[in-house]
Parts: structure tokens; sequence; C-alpha cells
């Protein structure tokens, strides 16, 4: 596709269940990164793709949470035993390299209830 | 550590209003400095950039200036129209340090 897509775009969930976060980066982007975007304050940093390996996992913010990715390709998002305060739009971005720009798909509302 | 600090919104303007979003950042190093904007139901784009002190970044009649002096960036537009309605995020990025640092984003709303 024409740019970075991510699914689902809402997903509500209950607290204690695993949740897996897609994202689609634009073809050829090598570098890949997710954000968490809590309701009233900016984006944080999550983890950081160059390929398959993530050289920068100093965002994540407990061992509930997780990534991985296939290549330079699909990248998933899990959060296990969601708590409420999981609650937020996760954003994926990607990007040629890592000082290029970097490219947003359009988030997925997580929402623990 | 690396920051970024925007004004709180909302704004509301009137159509043809001045805009100012007001931006400061504190970073180690030599930052490039972002705007980012996000319209209802899109993913964030990236509205302009200014690498080192005193350039200038421009697009879409929105303008904002690296002030080294004063660890500024802020955003300016001289008549906004309804479309501007939108969250604005200013953002920084260390050389050699990939991730974004974003401040909290301002939402403004253009009234016709």
């Amino acid at each position: 596709g024409a740019g970075v897509s991510q699914s689902p775009s809402n997903k509500v969930t209950e607290k204690g269940k695993d949740v897996e976060l897609r994202c689609d980066p634009i073809s050829g982007h090598t570098a890949l990164y997710w954000y968490r975007q809590r309701l009233g304050q900016g984006l944080e940093f999550l983890i950081y793709f160059q390929g398959n390996s993530a050289p920068d996992k100093s965002g994540l913010p407990s061992d509930r949470f997780s990534a991985e990715r296939t290549g330079e390709s699909v990248s998933t998002l899990t959060i296990q035993r969601t708590q409420q305060e999981d609650s937020a739009v996760y954003l994926c971005a990607s990007s040629l390299g890592r000082d290029n720009e970097q490219f947003f798909g359009p988030g997925t509302r997580l929402t623990v209830l | 550590g690396n920051s970024v600090t925007q004004m709180e919104g909302p704004v509301t303007l009137s159509e043809e209003a001045f805009l100012t979003i007001n931006c400061t950042y504190t970073a180690t190093g030599y930052p490039s400095l972002f705007w980012y904007v996000q319209y209802p139901g899109e993913g964030l784009q990236l509205l302009l950039k200014a690498t080192k002190a005193d350039d200038k970044g421009s697009n879409k009649g929105f303008e904002a200036t690296y002030r080294k002096e004063t660890t500024s960036f802020h955003l300016e537009k001289g008549s906004v129209q309804v479309s501007d309605s939108a969250v604005y995020f200013c953002a920084l990025r260390n050389s050699g340090n990939t991730p974004l640092v974003f401040g909290k984003g301002t939402r403004l709303s253009v009234i016709a």
C-alpha cells in the first residue's frame, strides 16, 4: 500500500487479556517504530526496529510488552495481561533508514475495561 | 534528558486569524526539530522541519524558525483556514538518537 497501515483500528479488551497489534510499514522501509499516545499526553517511544532486530527497546514500559518484526515487513506489538493504564492509541511509523523521515500509520486505539 | 514543551490547547481561532503555537525544547547536543500535524481521522504527518540553528521550515503557509538562543521552534501561520483544524505536535530528534521526542500536542479549531 501507499502508506503505513495498522490493525485493528480499535480494540476493546478486558483487563488481564493479551492483545496483539499489527503494523504494516511502507514497502522498502527498513526502520520501524512503535509509539504510544495516552490521553492528554504526547507520544511516548516504545521500540525501534532496524530490519528485524531491535537495537532500542528502551521505551517498553514493562515486561508485559513485547514486539517482533518479520524481516523488513510486518511488526506485531503484544501486550500481555493488559491493565487499564495500557489504554492508549498505539502508533507505528516507518522510515527508509534511521535518519529519514518517519511516516505514521493511523494508529490502533486500545481500550482496556 | 530530551523534552519538548508546547502550549496547551485547545486553541480556537476565527478563519484568517494569525496563529502561533509555542514550542520550547531541552536537548543534549544539536537536535533536529519538527512539527507534525494530525488531521481528524488521519495519521500523523510531517508538516515541516529544521535541522540546524536559524533554519526556517515552511509548508502549507506554516513556518517555524529554529532558535537555539531561546531553545524554541514556534509554529506560525498568517491566516488560518477551517481546513487547518487539527492537532499539532512539536518534536525533536537528536543526531544518532533515532526516536522522536514529542510534545503533548495542541488542538487547533478554526471556525468560519
